[in-house]
């Protein structure tokens, strides 16, 4: 089992550009999380889906972010246009209630963002 | 409404030596509880969970946890601590029938030599 797949590892971009997260969920699972971590906010669910349908995205700072799930097995956290506070270890974590019915979550290595 | 308090955000113990990490929870309806562990630059790895088998659930690298109703704690413990445990811990619950956990803010180990 590869685990949860997440890139890039790592990506610095300048202030106003679009950046991508990219996640592949582990196969079978059908629930998928974006979590934000930063030192001065700790760990932050930003929106998780179920089935490839958004369930939650309360998390989502403003509407600069935008996350989509068109498959099972791939998942896209957008922001546009990035902010230097957008800085952050964005994590992608995926569960299944089929395989647990503690429905534990899986996290992925992390992309670390930098937005000078 | 399903909630998580670590006490303590930074926790030192000497190598060898009992480690306790805090977790409170409060929950309306049995709780599905966690540990995770987040090594240095890493994602979480999950520890333990709570199956309500036994009050008393073993983890990974010699870490257990007691579920205590009367007290809703679920304290993670490990009696002897290794310079490698260094790391950082989050508790958390599982919002009812949801997915989405819900987790502490996180309680850093130091190991001293």
């Amino acid at each position: 089992d590869a685990g949860v797949i997440q890139s890039p590892r790592h990506e610095v971009t300048e202030m106003g550009q679009e950046v991508t997260l990219r996640c592949k969920p582990i196969s079978g699972h059908d629930y998928l999380f974006w979590y934000r971590q930063t030192m001065m906010r700790g760990l932050e669910l930003l929106i998780y889906f179920n089935n490839n349908v958004p369930i939650d995205d309360s998390g989502m700072p403003e509407d600069r972010f935008s996350a989509k799930m068109p498959n099972a097995s791939f998942s896209t956290l957008k922001i546009q246009p990035s902010e230097p506070r957008d800085s952050a270890v964005y994590f992608c974590a995926s569960s299944s209630l089929l395989a647990s019915s503690y429905n534990e979550q899986f996290f992925g290595p992390g992309t670390r963002l930098t937005v000078l | 409404a399903q909630s998580v308090t670590q006490l303590g955000s930074h926790v030192s113990v000497s190598e060898g030596a009992l480690v306790l990490l805090r977790c409170n929870y409060s929950s309306s309806v049995p709780p599905y509880l966690f540990w995770y562990v987040q090594y240095p630059n890493q994602g979480l790895q999950l520890l333990l969970k709570y199956t309500s088998a036994a009050t008393l659930v073993k983890g990974i690298n010699g870490f257990e946890a007691e579920f205590k109703k009367s007290e809703t704690s679920f304290h993670l413990t490990k009696p002897s601590a290794h310079m490698s445990d260094a790391a950082e811990y989050f508790c958390a619950v599982r919002r009812g029938s949801q997915g989405n956990l819900i987790f502490g803010k996180g309680t850093k180990l130091s190991v001293k030599p």
